[in-house]
């Protein structure tokens, strides 16, 4: 079975402070997709990033950051200098096949 | 941009009535899903479909049927409406891969049921 937590209900930062979410799963494959999605007040899930199993190294996309970690099972993202338009509810997902197992959601507001 | 849409974005309805929700996409996607989605709750696959003619039930029971006849439409139905199928329900659909194509999402419908 596959399952995706993520322990921060809510965050609440001032904006240009930098925001990390933190994302733990679990699963038995080996092979295996983990991704983010950013969902704003409009509804729709947004597709921000994806790694996949086999390669652990990080990277930066303009403002988004990620840190992936095999040996912890983590997949944290980060937000550098956050920006009122940045608050969403952001999810970490996993999966093998085509199945997506959500993590809870993260909401975090970003006030000006 | 995702080209998938739902309507209708807000429904409330009266319990035991029949009801349809309907989504379609227009990038060919042969992955369509049905998610549902309780206010500050994770999301729960509830129907998938490889394509057409295919459907299976998710990960979460629900009393809601799917079909797929066509590759772009994915409707779903509750037969019999209760309070307790008050949610949000969001549609996808993603391209053939081995779990490693995003999915695209619709911006939901908001079911109430009184």
């Amino acid at each position: 079975a596959q399952k995706v937590t993520q322990a921060q209900t809510e965050i609440s930062v001032v904006e240009k402070e930098d925001v990390t979410l933190d994302c733990v799963y679990e699963t038995r494959d080996t092979t295996y997709y983990l991704f983010w999605y950013k969902q704003p007040p409009s509804g729709e899930l947004v597709f921000l990033i994806r790694r996949n199993s086999f390669d652990e190294q990080n990277e930066i996309s303009g403002r988004y950051s990620w840190n992936f970690q095999k040996s912890t099972s983590s997949f944290n993202f980060t937000i550098t200098a956050s920006q009122v338009v940045d608050s969403a509810v952001y999810f970490c997902a996993l999966t093998f096949t085509d199945k997506l197992s959500f993590g809870a959601g993260t909401t975090v507001t970003v006030r000006a | 941009e995702a080209d998938i849409y739902q309507t209708p974005r807000y429904l409330v309805i009266g319990t035991g009535k029949k009801i349809t929700l309907e989504c379609s996409q227009t990038m060919g996607h042969d992955k369509m899903y049905w998610y549902q989605q309780d206010p500050g709750m994770e999301l729960h696959l509830i129907h998938y479909s490889y394509g057409v003619n295919s459907t299976e039930k998710g990960d979460l029971s629900s009393e809601s049927t799917v079909s797929r006849i066509r590759t772009e439409h994915f409707p779903l139905t509750l037969e019999s409406a209760r309070p307790s199928h008050t949610s949000q329900y969001l549609c996808a659909s993603s391209a053939l891969g081995g779990g490693n194509t995003e999915a695209f999402f619709g911006q939901g419908t908001r079911l109430t049921v009184v």
